[in-house]
């Protein structure tokens, strides 16, 4: 069974430009979470998505959005990139409570 | 004071040692998480727990709701378990997000 896959690996961009981040759940998976790991502060709830609906975010502005697609995947957006926006960004899959987390995003602003 | 503290930050064992990671959290959980994420970044879920043990491999994880604390213990512990290792609760009634202590960062020298 294939795991969580996250693409790209690595994604260097600029502040003030805008960076997507996509997620593909395991198979048969309805729920998809985001998480940031930004250096020496640990892992945080960015977004939930559960069959195609945003169910909950966690504590970042507006400018961190997402969606679910159909197909259970998902999109993280981020606009107007600032320079601690610079962090490792991981998904995970749920099929009900356990989570599988994908091996992650790893976003550097310069 | 976090929902989610862990002990110690920093942990150094040699080789064939017993080791065990504490867990405490300040909130109503329905479960609680053990993770693992390797230099890298990857992420792994080693247990998900509501009560009492469980075991995998040289792995065990225990938990006690009433005094809110989880331990996640490695017995004969092989340089390959260097890692960091992450609690994470679920809290009771919250919309599917964790909430992560800050991990212990394993080395376990030859």
């Amino acid at each position: 069974e294939a795991g969580v896959t996250q693409s790209p690996t690595h994604l260097i961009k600029t502040r003030g430009q805008q960076a997507t981040l996509r997620c593909s759940p395991i198979s048969g998976h309805t729920s998809v979470y985001w998480y940031q790991q930004a250096l020496g502060l640990g892992l945080q709830f960015l977004l939930w998505y559960d069959e195609g609906e945003e169910r909950n975010r966690g504590n970042f502005p507006p400018r961190f959005s997402g969606r679910q697609f159909p197909n259970y995947s998902s999109e993280l957006n981020v606009n107007a990139l600032e320079l601690e926006d610079s962090a490792l960004y991981l998904c995970a899959s749920s099929p009900r409570n356990e989570q599988f987390f994908g091996p992650g995003t790893r976003l550097t602003v310069l | 004071k976090n929902e989610v503290e862990q002990s110690p930050q920093n942990l150094t064992a040699q080789e064939g040692e017993f080791i065990t990671i504490n867990c405490s959290y300040s909130v109503g959980i329905s479960a609680l998480h053990w993770l693992q994420q390797h230099p890298g970044g990857g992420i792994v879920s080693l247990f998900m727990l509501s009560s009492g043990k469980k075991k995998h491999g040289r792995l065990i994880a225990t938990i006690n709701i009433q005094e809110k604390h989880s331990s996640l213990h490695i017995t004969a512990s092989h340089p390959r378990d260097s890692a960091v290792y992450i609690c994470a609760a679920r809290v009771r009634g919250s919309q599917g997000n964790l909430i992560f202590g800050k991990g212990t960062k394993l080395s376990v020298k030859p």
